[in-house]
């Protein structure tokens, strides 16, 4: 089975620009996680998404969006990047059907590292 | 005070000895907590999760949780070269589906 995929695998951005993220699941799995790693903040939140709905989201302003599409595909964007926007941005997917409780197992992908200049 | 926290490190034990990793929690209301290792430039990738207080062993693995001291732990036994890497805590957070990690501890084993 394959993994998760994401697409591009690196970005060169310049402040003001936006940029969108795609991250395609494992086959089977509808529950999609974004998450943004830096050096100094560690791996963060984003937001994570079922069924095309989004069921929670972390303390990231509102110029980091996503959506999910009925085949579980997922896409990220973030809008007039900032220097700090610069990260290396990780989907996972499970399953999604654990009920209220998290503890499906969070497959990763191997990340988009965005560098904003 | 942050969500989960952890040692930096790094953490350095010979090759054969036990690692120790601690992990604590502020949410008291959580309920699924996840050890998660992270090679240098790699993704991460669950190796233990545990959801009842006491702890829960796999192969060379064992998961402590306490949750009246809200307090998450990962033993390494017979530790070898290739279990040096950085090891995340994560903790469902409030709401359900989200997964906070802490910021992660290096750990080297030294052959």
């Amino acid at each position: 089975k394959a993994g998760v995929t994401q697409t591009p695998r690196y970005l060169i951005k310049t402040r003001g620009q936006q940029v969108t993220l795609s991250c395609s699941p494992i086959s089977g799995h509808r529950s999609v996680s974004w998450y943004q790693q830096t050096p100094g903040q560690g791996l963060q939140f984003l937001f994570e998404y079922f069924s095309e709905t989004q069921r929670n989201k972390g303390n990231f302003p509102g110029r980091f969006s996503g959506r999910q599409f009925s085949n579980s595909r997922s896409e990220m964007n973030v809008s007039t990047l900032e220097l700090g926007d610069s990260a290396l941005y990780l989907c996972a997917s499970s399953t999604g059907t654990s009920g209220s409780s998290w503890t499906d197992t969070q497959y990763f992908g191997p990340g988009t590292r965005l560098t904003v200049l | 005070q942050k969500e989960v926290e952890q040692n930096s490190g790094p953490l350095s034990v010979p090759e054969g000895a036990i690692a120790s990793l601690n992990c604590t929690y502020s949410d008291r209301v959580s309920q699924s907590f996840f050890w998660y290792r992270q090679y240098s430039g790699k993704s991460p990738e669950l190796i233990m999760s545990i959801y009842s207080n006491g702890d829960k062993e796999d192969g060379r693995f064992t998961a402590q949780l306490n949750k009246a001291s809200q307090y998450v732990s990962l033993l390494i036994r017979d530790s070898q070269p290739s279990d040096s890497a950085t090891y995340l805590c994560a903790v469902e957070g409030p709401g359900g589906f989200k997964t906070i990690f802490g910021a992660g501890t290096r750990l080297f084993v030294k052959a």
